[in-house]
């Protein structure tokens, strides 16, 4: 089993919508946790920190749920720039070693 | 700030031929991360380093790899002999908590 593992996608959805992506992490000792976006052929670059009370960044809400091991990312009223793949990254300890997923492709549509 | 920095940014090179790859990390980073990308096996760490010394290698697939970093501002991933099997997108990253990634190196070993 895959340390972090997400939904495979791809995920096909028109402008506006609301698109929920999900990530479970296997080890509960687990401290840190984040979302990354990488474009086709780019660098995966940092969405936003996820935080136990759950954070929300403009149309971007993330959470977190401990006791199941469980992230989300919430995007609302979706845009074509969204159109990306989403990498859930999780950190064992501060400043080490981080963990990605696989990453689901999103894929606005107008 | 620049950001941090890659060379090159593309490698084109024959089988059993050295590639060496280079990373400038974001000033006031103490931690420097490589990894690398392929669509097979998604977003692996190879190595990472805090202060400039190797923390955990254990990702580096080979004896074929090493990297070093003999100073806060510079590191270098280097193959060889290289294969076609190491043909993939390599980044640095630089950060701790948070990390930030290189635009990459895309190899090419034919």
């Amino acid at each position: 089993r895959k340390e972090v593992e997400q939904d495979p996608g791809p995920f096909n959805v028109p402008e506006g919508a609301t698109v929920a992506f999900n990530c479970t992490y296997s080890n509960s000792a687990s401290q840190s946790f984040f979302w990354y976006r990488q474009d086709c052929r780019k660098e995966p670059k940092l969405l936003m920190s996820v935080y136990s009370s759950g954070n929300e960044d403009g149309r971007f809400t993330a959470q977190l749920n401990r006791a199941s091991q469980y992230i989300s990312l919430l995007i609302r009223d979706s845009k074509l720039s969204d159109s990306a793949t989403y990498l859930c990254v999780v950190n064992h300890n501060q400043g080490g070693k981080l963990i990605f997923g696989q990453g689901t492709e999103l894929s606005v549509k107008p | 700030d620049a950001g941090v920095i890659q060379s090159p940014r593309h490698e084109v090179t024959e089988m059993g031929q050295e590639v060496t790859l280079r990373c400038k990390p974001i000033s006031g980073h103490d931690y420097l991360f490589w990894y690398r990308q392929t669509m097979m096996r998604g977003l692996e760490l190879l190595i990472y380093f805090n202060n400039n010394v190797p923390i955990d290698d254990s990702g580096m697939p080979e004896d074929r790899f090493s990297a070093k970093m003999p100073n806060a501002s510079f590191s270098t991933l280097k193959i060889q002999p290289s294969e076609p099997r190491d043909s993939a997108v390599y980044f640095c990253a630089s950060g701790s908590y948070e990390q930030y990634f290189g635009p990459g190196t895309r190899l090419t070993v034919t």
